[in-house]
């Protein structure tokens, strides 16, 4: 079953914060985040193991709490260039991601 | 070459004909997965080879759809008989294993089925 993502798009001005959601109905093994921009492939942002563990990149993180099925992706101070549509991947088992609804983020001046 | 090839990057055709869609990995990534992308859609499962293993083809949404992995490397997503609502971005990805670590995805194959 798809992971649910939350917002489904969010518009935000350059420097602003946020925050996207990423909920399974089944127990995870790990998850992956990926953005893809209009017409290009997604790209890896960054894996969270299980244990809760955070992980940055630039000035964006995550969080993974495996009790709640739950992963968070944060964005602080955004900048034009994280405009895209943003996944979240989950393995139940080290096999295939699945993939979660997307969300829609645009940052504009 | 550095990161995931794929070709043709465009695809129109007439439905009824086959089309070959073309997998290029990253070098020593022994996973490769191939995921479909619909008009402002998610990404839908496909298929996964991992090394010399039997593929998962449980993502095929037909038997119309096939596809295989030679030598471990190239790998080739055949559509008969194309239908309409087959138009979508094609994705290939690979990944160094199948133990979870980051995906590389190549630029897609637009397939159109008019």
């Amino acid at each position: 079953q798809q992971p649910v993502q939350s917002p489904q798009a969010v518009i935000l001005r350059e420097g602003e914060d946020a925050v996207i959601n990423c909920s399974s109905s089944k127990a995870l093994y790990s998850v992956h985040w990926y953005r893809q921009k209009h017409g290009e492939a997604p790209v890896f942002l960054m894996i969270l193991l299980k244990g809760g563990e955070q992980k940055g990149h630039d000035k964006i993180s995550a969080s993974f709490n495996e009790k709640k099925q739950q992963s968070s992706l944060y964005l602080t101070a955004s900048q034009l260039s994280y405009s895209g549509t943003y996944f979240c991947g989950t393995y139940r088992t080290a096999s295939k991601l699945t993939f979660g609804t997307g969300t829609r983020l645009q940052v504009t001046l | 070459g550095a990161g995931v090839s794929q070709s043709p990057s465009n695809k129109v055709t007439e439905k009824g004909k086959d089309v070959e869609l073309r997998c290029d990995p990253i070098s020593g990534h022994t996973a490769l997965y191939w995921y479909r992308q619909s008009l402002g859609q998610g990404l839908e499962f496909l298929i996964y080879f991992q090394g010399n293993s039997a593929p998962d083809k449980s993502g095929l949404p037909s038997d119309r759809f096939s596809a295989e992995r030679t030598g471990g490397s190239v790998s080739t997503l055949t559509i008969q008989r194309t239908q309409q609502e087959d138009s979508a971005v094609y994705l290939c990805a690979s990944s160094l294993d199948s133990s979870g670590g980051p995906w590389y995805f190549g630029p897609g194959t637009r397939l159109t089925v008019t």
